[in-house]
């Protein structure tokens, strides 16, 4: 079975400031990793995903993140966060040839203070 | 374009009432999902369906049922609610290899 795991379930942080979000997951079989943000009230938004190829995946809105196969792990960074960054951030998996089905982690809520 | 909608965006419940839950893409895609969302635990699924006509359990299938008459419309439907289905339903669409695009979702409180 897989699972996934948000090391963080809240991350304070100043504007401007560097900010990394940890995801760490299991599986035993080849996965696909997302990252999605959900902003107040709204739905989840893709930030980014990794499939194959490169490991630094960048995605919208400054965020990038690195799929460390030996560390089963898959870290979002941004080098300086907004106030507008302000969300819950989820991390995801899907097993390849699965019908896309996603595995969530818990979530971590981001907040960023003036 | 509208993308994934879900309705109604908000419900309130009597223990033991029934009601439908519908999502409508306009994407084309094959793939339908339902979640639910629960403080602390993420997103589950609860049922999926590949394509017009089918429809498969997933995580936490028990006390809903599904149905996918039309290619564009996923329904969720709880025969008997009960407290416990209080939760934050949303709705996803997605197809072959393709990250899933989802709806803003629908809160349901049950009494």
């Amino acid at each position: 079975a897989q699972s996934v795991t948000q090391l963080d379930s809240q991350v304070p942080v100043f504007e401007e400031a560097p900010v990394e979000l940890r995801c760490n997951y299991s599986s035993s079989v080849s996965v696909y990793l997302f990252w999605y943000v959900q902003y107040p009230n709204q739905g989840l938004q893709l930030l980014l995903k990794y499939l194959s190829g490169s490991t630094l995946v960048k995605g919208i809105n400054g965020f990038e993140a690195e799929f460390n196969k030996s560390q089963t792990s898959f870290h979002l960074r941004k080098p300086s966060v907004h106030i507008s960054d302000t969300a819950e951030y989820f991390c995801a998996v899907s097993l390849k040839g699965g019908y896309n089905k996603l595995i969530f982690g818990a979530g971590t809520r981001l907040a960023v203070h003036p | 374009n509208a993308g994934v909608t879900q309705t109604p965006k908000f419900r309130v419940l009597k223990t033991g009432q029934s009601m439908t839950l519908l999502c409508a893409q306009d994407m084309n895609h094959e793939y339908m999902y339902w979640y639910r969302q629960d403080p602390g635990m993420g997103l589950r699924l609860i049922h999926y369906s590949v394509g017009e006509g089918t429809t498969a359990k997933g995580e936490v299938p028990d006390g809903y049922n599904v149905s996918r008459l039309k290619k564009q419309n996923f329904l969720l439907g709880l025969e008997s609610a009960a407290p416990s289905q209080t939760s934050v339903y949303f709705c996803a669409s997605s197809s072959f290899n393709q990250p899933q695009h989802f709806g803003d979702g629908t809160r349901l409180s049950i009494l």
